[in-house]
């Protein structure tokens, strides 16, 4: 079956701290794979998306930035944090195969900024 | 363009009460259509989906929800609420053939159910 995770599942940085996040999937290849920002609890915002290794689509312009150097990894980076990039950081992964249409999310890593 | 709507940011139900938790959705073709489940600190969990056959689809933890093209909504519903159902429900949208490799969440509604 597959799995997906992410680590660490909390981070408190300093404010202009640079950040990594990981996201990993087990028991499936080539899959899309995403990374979402969810504020106070409530809506997702999509960030990036990569549909294979080296490929990633950005949502919106900010100050993230992600890379996938294999096939089932899948991080987020920054050079230097804001404030406002505290949130809850959701990866999720989605099949390629035929008939695969659901998206799996990770459990989540916590970023508060200070 | 995709886009889908969650238009009660609250829904509160007795336990034991039935519960529906609304969704419409608009798209230019034939839609993918989901319910997940959040609780608090934790990622999204997959409920349910419609992707074509019968209106009505059954999920997770006895959940279900039925599709209507007419109505463009595809509507989450339990006929028993329990305590344990109280979190964060969001509804998804993907058109397979013009939306590309996203699919599109609704903003969530927060379900209480009270004992």
């Amino acid at each position: 079956s597959q799995t997906i995770h992410q680590w660490p599942a909390t981070l408190v940085q300093p404010v202009g701290s640079p950040l990594s996040l990981e996201c990993t999937v087990e028991g499936t290849s080539n899959p899309n794979l995403y990374w979402y920002r969810q504020a106070a609890g409530r809506g997702l915002q999509l960030l990036f998306y990569s549909v294979g290794i080296g490929q990633i689509s950005s949502e919106v312009p900010q100050n993230l930035s992600a890379s996938r150097p294999q096939d089932r990894q899948f991080i987020l980076s920054s050079k230097k944090l804001l404030l406002s990039d505290s949130g809850f950081y959701l990866c999720a992964w989605r099949s390629t195969g035929q008939g695969q249409e659901t998206q799996y999310f990770g459990p989540g890593t916590r970023l508060l900024v200070l | 363009a995709q886009s889908v709507a969650q238009p009660e940011d609250q829904v509160n139900v007795a336990e034991g009460n039935p519960l529906t938790v609304k969704c419409t959705y608009s798209v230019s073709g034939n839609p993918y259509l989901f319910w997940y489940v959040q609780y608090p600190n934790r990622g999204l969990q997959f409920l349910l989906k419609y992707i074509t056959g019968d209106n009505l689809v059954k999920g997770s933890y006895g959940f279900e929800a039925e599709f209507n093209k007419s109505q463009t909504s595809f509507h989450l519903k339990k006929p028993s609420a329990l305590v344990s159902d109280s979190a964060l429900y969001f509804c998804a949208v993907r058109d397979p053939y013009t939306g590309g490799f996203k699919t599109i969440f609704g903003a969530g509604t927060r379900l209480f159910v009270k004992a």
